[in-house]
């Protein structure tokens, strides 16, 4: 039973650009959260998703979005890239079934130059 | 605005001791408490979890302790073990919402 995985698992782009990252749900599990982790720093919720809707958001700006696939996977978009977009974008999945555990990916680390 | 708090970001334990992190929350909507742990280009897994209707609670070598009054939580490591050097973030839930707030991290060297 694969886990959650993300694709691809590093990145380069530079200012301005913009970024897809992709993100495969656990098995059966049908809500996905991202999160951006900076250097030396913990998580930050940036939204969910849950039966192709974004449920909930997190303090950052629309140059963020995605999208849910009837699959339950995910993309996260993020436009006008900055130089403080550069982190680790965590995927997690989860089920609304059961109870609050996330299981994280292994992450996208992204570099914006 | 930081709603959890952790201490310390740090920790050197010498093999068998006892490792002690410690984590602070002003939001009192938060009803669930979990630990993760995360090694080097890994994403964070769960450790362990507790629900304020609970002081401790204990699986295997690791241990939660929460004070509902305070807003406070911690979470120690009993016979530290080397393979236990990894970052550790608390993180604070509220509703079932699965919106997971983090802490700082705090990073776990285990030294033999």
């Amino acid at each position: 039973d694969a886990g959650v995985t993300q694709s691809p698992t590093h990145l380069i782009k530079t200012r301005g650009q913009q970024v897809t990252l992709r993100c495969s749900p656990k098995s059966g599990h049908d809500t996905v959260s991202w999160y951006q982790q900076a250097l030396g720093q913990g998580p930050q919720f940036i939204f969910q998703y849950y039966e192709e809707e974004e449920r909930q958001r997190g303090n950052f700006p629309d140059r963020f979005s995605g999208h849910q696939f009837p699959n339950y996977s995910s993309e996260l978009n993020v436009n006008a890239l900055l130089l403080g977009d550069s982190a680790l974008y965590l995927c997690a999945s989860s089920s609304q079934g059961a109870g609050e555990t996330q299981y994280f990916g292994p992450g996208t680390r992204l570099l914006v130059l | 605005q930081q709603q959890v708090k952790q201490s310390p970001q740090s920790l050197i334990v010498q093999k068998g001791g006892i490792s002690i992190i410690n984590c602070a929350y002003e939001n009192t909507a938060f009803d669930y408490f979990p630990w993760y742990q995360q090694f080097p280009g890994k994403g964070p897994a769960l450790l362990i979890a507790i629900r304020p209707d609970v002081s401790e609670k204990k699986e295997g070598r690791f241990t939660i302790s929460f004070n509902k009054s305070a807003k406070q939580f911690s979470l120690h490591i009993m016979d530290s073990q080397p393979g236990d050097s990894a970052t550790y973030f608390c993180a604070a839930d509220s509703g079932g919402y699965q919106k997971v707030t983090f802490g700082t991290g705090t990073k776990l060297q285990v030294i033999p």
